[in-house]
């Protein structure tokens, strides 16, 4: 099935650096989600975002709805080691109620 | 806990044995989904319920597979003659109807078949 493109695909970063990563999308989402996931265990919603253009913090992360609803990012400020996961976006369409999940990106924050 | 629950966690099967994995969804949210998600790839939809209805099904649910959520509360995945292949991580999730949609999941059960 269609996943979403997510890069990148992996990152190795320090304690205390700040992250960014994006979701793109060859159509158009009317809710953006993004998720993290531990090993063995199912996703977390992390940022839900519902209007184009829209930032939303939670914390230390922000997201961002892109203005065309082709694209998200999100952002993780000061890092720290629970940060450790992989991060999935996921978007939603108005006539659809499954979501689509990105290739994921995979963080790790060494020490 | 009043999150997304799945049983069980882990279930390891011999080819051609039929395994049966069940969901009970957070109790207010009356949409319940399937998906199933392989190593290093983000989950896949399989199945969606409104209530007791099932709604929509993927191409990836074949005639194998089978979901049931008959009171509109739990919910059942069924897969029959099991093979390699469906060896994965099968998770459910839950949302209300309309408004915002935010999708919940559960912990998932890991199958492996051997």
């Amino acid at each position: 099935g269609q996943q979403l493109n997510q890069s990148p695909q992996s990152m190795f970063i320090q304690e205390g650096e700040d992250v960014s990563m994006n979701c793109t999308s060859s159509s158009i989402f009317n809710t953006w989600l993004w998720y993290k996931q531990d090993p063995g265990e199912g996703p977390v919603l992390l940022i839900a975002l519902y209007k184009a253009g829209e930032l939303t913090s939670n914390g230390r992360l922000t997201a961002q709805f892109g203005i065309t609803r082709k694209d998200s990012f999100l952002n993780i400020s000061a890092s720290i080691p629970s940060d450790v996961g992989i991060y999935f976006c996921a978007g939603l369409t108005g006539t659809a109620s499954k979501l689509t999940f990105g290739t994921g990106t995979r963080l790790q924050v060494t020490l | 806990d009043t999150g997304v629950s799945q049983d069980p966690r882990h279930k390891i099967t011999k080819r051609g044995q039929n395994v049966t994995f069940r969901c009970d969804p957070i109790s207010e949210h009356n949409r319940l989904y399937w998906y199933r998600q392989t190593l290093g790839q983000g989950p896949e939809f399989l199945t969606y319920f409104q209530n007791e209805a099932q709604l929509e099904k993927s191409r990836l649910l074949s005639d194998r597979f089978s979901a049931e959520r008959p009171k509109g509360s739990f919910s059942t995945l069924e897969i029959q003659r099991t093979e390699q292949g469906d060896s994965a991580m099968y998770l459910c999730a839950t949302s209300l109807m309309g408004g915002n949609t935010e999708a919940f999941f559960g912990q998932g059960t890991r199958l492996t078949v051997v």
